[in-house]
């Protein structure tokens, strides 16, 4: 069965400087990766998908993330985080269907001044 | 302009009282699914639909039902609430051969 780790529940950073959370997942098939955010009070937003290809995807909102084979990996990162990038940040993986989404536990990114 | 609906927004019931929380497509899509989200678990799946009269049930059933009488709507059901009911609840929705689901704004339920 696929499952994902987010490993840190909770990320403090100062506006400007760079994060990186972190997400490891765990299939034994071909898989497809997705970061969401969630503001808040609000539903999920699609930030960035791998379905294929390039490792490096690029998302909205200045945010990229690499997808990593060999170490189970999907890390999101940014190189400068604003304050209005204070939410829950859920990775999540999918089957081939793409008909069910199994999510990480979140992350909450807390940028302050 | 694209959007899933989902009613109410909030909810305060208490234990034993059926509640029916709605959701809402404006986009065709064809599969549909429901999620509760708690704290320190993420999102899971309850139950959803591939399409109209097809259901199944997802990882976190117990408690629930849902219908998929037409493409737009599918309602979840809590035929008798309980307390561990109480949770964010999201619906998603998500075009055949796609990649992308979509979410609802959520439903906070509180069951007393």
């Amino acid at each position: 069965a696929q499952s994902v780790t987010q490993l840190d529940s909770q990320v403090p950073v100062f506006e400007e400087a760079p994060v990186e959370l972190r997400c490891n997942y765990s299939s034994s098939v071909s898989v497809y990766l997705f970061w969401y955010v969630q503001y808040p009070n609000q539903g999920l937003q699609l930030l960035l998908k791998y379905l294929s290809g390039s490792t490096l995807v690029k998302g909205i909102n200045g945010f990229e993330a690499e997808f990593n084979k060999s170490q189970t990996s999907f890390h999101l990162r940014k190189p400068s985080v604003h304050i209005s990038d204070t939410a829950e940040y859920f990775c999540a993986v999918s089957d081939r269907g793409f008909q069910k989404l199994v999510f990480g536990t979140g992350t909450r990114l807390l940028v302050s001044p | 302009e694209a959007q899933v609906t989902q009613n109410p927004r909030y909810l305060i019931t208490v234990t034993g009282k059926k509640l029916t929380v709605t959701c809402s497509q404006n986009m065709n899509h064809e599969y549909m699914s429901w999620y509760r989200q708690d704290p320190g678990l993420g999102l899971r799946q309850i139950y959803y639909s591939m399409n109209v009269e097809v259901t199944d049930k997802g990882d976190v059933p117990e408690g629930y039902k849902v219908s998929r009488k037409e493409k737009r709507n599918f309602p979840l059901i809590l035929e008798s609430p309980s307390p561990n009911q109480t949770s964010l609840y999201f619906c998603a929705t998500q075009a055949a051969g796609g990649d992308t689901q979509y979410f609802g704004p959520g439903t906070r339920l509180t069951v007393l």
